[in-house]
């Protein structure tokens, strides 16, 4: 979906190396997501974010770290990659002006994280 | 045991076949059910999204929620072979967080 966008879209790196992605949305939402996806797991939260001023720990937090620099921008760090953080990852958003109860999330295409 | 369970296929059906995908979750808390569509090398994209218990059809997708059994479905009448993806469903509840299954992999035969 071009209306979020994540860069790189594949990334090679060492262990033990600070690698960050990030992702930037024009839909106008508030809510933003980070996900990953591994094979037969599906997707797991990362981390969310209801504004700029709010960031929360989903599921599988531990390794990583997010910055909400705007309404429309949301990075994702790995301070010291590992590789079993190789994996697909995916950003989101979520409109909650107009879904109210509703959590209908946008994704964007995805960065192929390999860490070797 | 996972919240949401979903068989990951792979599934393969000629074209013009009816297809069915399932899922099964535990949270009795969960009300509103998801189905993305994810083709290979993109993001998932939103196919249908439903509410409580019933059906709700759109086109050739009929997605369908059984509360009591705590069972959602998703089916593909005269499927085509551009329906081949990956299908996820997702669900929440009140706290909005969504619970993804881990994805059927479909491939629809010309």
């Amino acid at each position: 979906d071009a209306d979020v966008t994540q860069t790189p879209r594949n990334r090679i790196t060492k262990t033990g190396k600070r690698i960050m992605l990030e992702c930037s949305q024009t839909k106008g939402h508030d809510r933003m997501y980070w996900y990953r996806q591994d094979p037969g797991l599906g997707l797991r939260l990362i981390y969310y974010s209801f504004d700029v001023k709010d960031i929360n720990k989903g599921e599988i937090s531990d390794g990583y770290s997010v910055s909400r620099q705007a309404q429309a921008k949301f990075s994702l760090s790995l301070e010291s990659a590992i590789p079993n953080q190789t994996a697909l990852y995916f950003c989101a958003t979520s409109d909650s002006q107009s879904q109210g109860a509703k959590n209908i999330q946008y994704f964007g295409a995805g960065t192929r994280l390999s860490v070797l | 045991q996972k919240e949401v369970e979903q068989d990951p296929g792979p599934l393969s059906v000629p074209e013009g076949a009816i297809v069915s995908l399932n899922c099964t979750y535990s949270n009795s808390a969960f009300q509103y059910f998801m189905w993305y569509r994810q083709y290979s090398r993109k993001g998932p994209e939103l196919l249908m999204y439903t509410y409580s218990s019933g059906n709700k059809e759109d086109g050739r997708f009929t997605a369908q929620v059984d509360k009591s059994s705590k069972y959602i479905s998703l089916f593909i009448r005269d499927s085509q072979p551009s329906d081949s993806a990956t299908y996820l469903c997702a669900m929440h509840g009140s706290a909005r967080q969504l619970t993804f299954g881990s994805g059927t992999q479909l491939t629809v035969l010309p």
